[in-house]
């Protein structure tokens, strides 16, 4: 069956630096990948989509890329803040009438 | 502008027992989604709406779980005798519904569940 993995471990990085989370996926052949911010006691709030045609995308201080042959998303946050703490999901999409698999997320720290 | 709503924000109910969550979508949003998700996991999928009708049920794990949206903009998640693994953050969430599952899905605060 398909599953996604990210970041096993917590991640805590100093601000000002990139931040680096990953996405991995297996048994899965994706049409496009969400990534997704969720802060403690509130629902996901979207933030990026890309599709399997594109390499990289960019919104603000963030970045995604998609490789469909090492079947990984890379998600970068530039010039971290502390406001950035928070547990982000990628998702993953094969048409517009399937569901959403949402990896389980990675824990980002921000220490000022 | 009002976002997705979700009442109760906690329930405590014992196992065997009847409850009922319920989501306010964001006005115009025609695709309602409900999700679970439990500590440490993402959300995983349990039924999509489009309209009044259920597009997909898949994720329901068993008979004791059922939804309704009989006017096309609030839904009821319905859950009969409860069980402790029941124990979970239902969350719903809306979208456009214009182009299918890739629409931004607007995500409401969640209703913790937990069974005693």
């Amino acid at each position: 069956s398909q599953k996604i993995e990210q970041n096993s471990e917590a991640l805590n990085i100093q601000e000002g630096k990139t931040a680096t989370l990953t996405c991995n996926y297996t048994n899965y052949s994706p049409a496009y990948l969400q990534w997704y911010r969720q802060d403690p006691g509130r629902g996901p709030v979207f933030l990026l989509l890309i599709r399997e045609n594109e390499k990289e995308k960019r919104k603000e201080r963030l970045k995604v890329t998609f490789d469909t042959t090492l079947k990984q998303s890379l998600f970068h946050i530039t010039a971290s803040q502390p406001a950035d703490s928070a547990t982000y999901l990628c998702a993953l999409g094969k048409t517009s009438y399937d569901k959403v698999i949402f990896g389980p997320g990675t824990s980002l720290s921000v220490i000022p | 502008g009002a976002g997705v709503s979700q009442t109760p924000s906690n329930k405590v109910t014992e196992k065997g027992k009847y409850v009922e969550l319920r989501c306010d979508p964001i006005s115009g949003h025609t695709a309602l989604y409900w999700y679970r998700q439990s500590l440490g996991q993402g959300p995983e999928f349990l039924i999509y709406f489009q309209g009044t009708g259920a597009a997909d049920d898949s994720g329901l794990p068993n008979d004791r779980f059922f939804a309704v949206r009989p006017e096309g903009s609030v839904s009821t998640l319905k859950i009969q005798r409860t069980e402790r693994g029941d124990s979970a953050v239902y969350l719903c969430a809306s979208s456009r519904g214009t182009s299918g599952r890739t629409d931004t899905q607007y995500f409401g605060p969640g209703t913790r569940l937990t069974v005693l």
